[in-house]
């Protein structure tokens, strides 16, 4: 039972445009939510959050989009740049559990010149 | 540069043997995770310790999966017997108890088993 998706294995976009990246999540208890990204042969690092009290947290070209009643989170990254190509896994929470996570599958993104 | 290291980064074994996994924390960190990564089910949370002490590992197969940690700078994971349906990549990550952000991950041990 995947409580957290990413439905989109791979995105490709070109340099200087938007990318958005999309994770979907089904146990409404989750009030937490990172961005991790990830480079082969590395760990993943981690990225942006957001807390369920906001909709939106920015952070340079990365923001981070909270629906909560979709159950829909997304990361936009305006501009894209080539060094931005890696994995991208969505990662939640529940509140007094911070340090246990579920992760997504992962999506890939390419940013081509 | 403080990173999480974990060895081996590559381990090619045959079916039922023993294999362990290495992982040193960041020093000062009191939680440490290992995960497992798929292609189908991504990150997997499979254990973790908070000063040393398992608190959770429901992720983990029992009957074949140990984690441990002797002491404060290593974390062990062990496979025995191993099976074709282990590989993949295990991370491990340590961090603060409460703050997710800091949650640092290794480079990871790619696991293939034949």
């Amino acid at each position: 039972d995947q409580q957290v998706k990413q439905n989109s294995p791979s995105l490709s976009v070109q340099e200087g445009r938007i990318s958005i990246l999309n994770c979907d999540y089904t146990n409404s208890m989750f009030d937490y939510f990172l961005w991790y990204k990830k480079y082969p042969a590395e760990g993943p690092t981690f990225l942006i959050s957001i807390s369920s009290i906001k909709d939106k947290n920015e952070d340079g070209r990365f923001t981070v989009f909270l629906n909560k009643s979709a159950k829909h989170l997304s990361l936009h990254i305006v501009p894209s740049q080539p060094g931005d190509s890696a994995v991208y896994f969505c990662a939640a929470s529940v509140t007094g559990t911070a340090s246990k996570l579920t992760f997504g599958t992962g999506t890939r993104l390419q940013v081509t010149l | 540069d403080a990173r999480v290291t974990q060895t081996p980064r590559d381990k090619v074994t045959e079916m039922g043997q023993e294999v362990t996994m290495r992982c040193q924390p960041i020093l000062g960190h009191n939680t440490v995770f290992w995960y497992r990564q798929t292609m189908m089910q991504g990150l997997e949370l499979l254990a973790y310790f908070r000063n040393r002490a398992p608190l959770d590992d429901s992720g983990m197969p029992k009957d074949r999966f140990s984690a441990e940690m002797p002491d404060a700078t290593l974390a062990t994971l062990k496979i025995q017997p191993s099976e074709p349906r282990d590989s993949a990549v295990y991370f491990c990550a340590s961090g603060l108890s409460t703050l997710a952000e800091t949650q640092y991950f290794g480079p990871g041990t790619r696991l293939l088993v034949l």
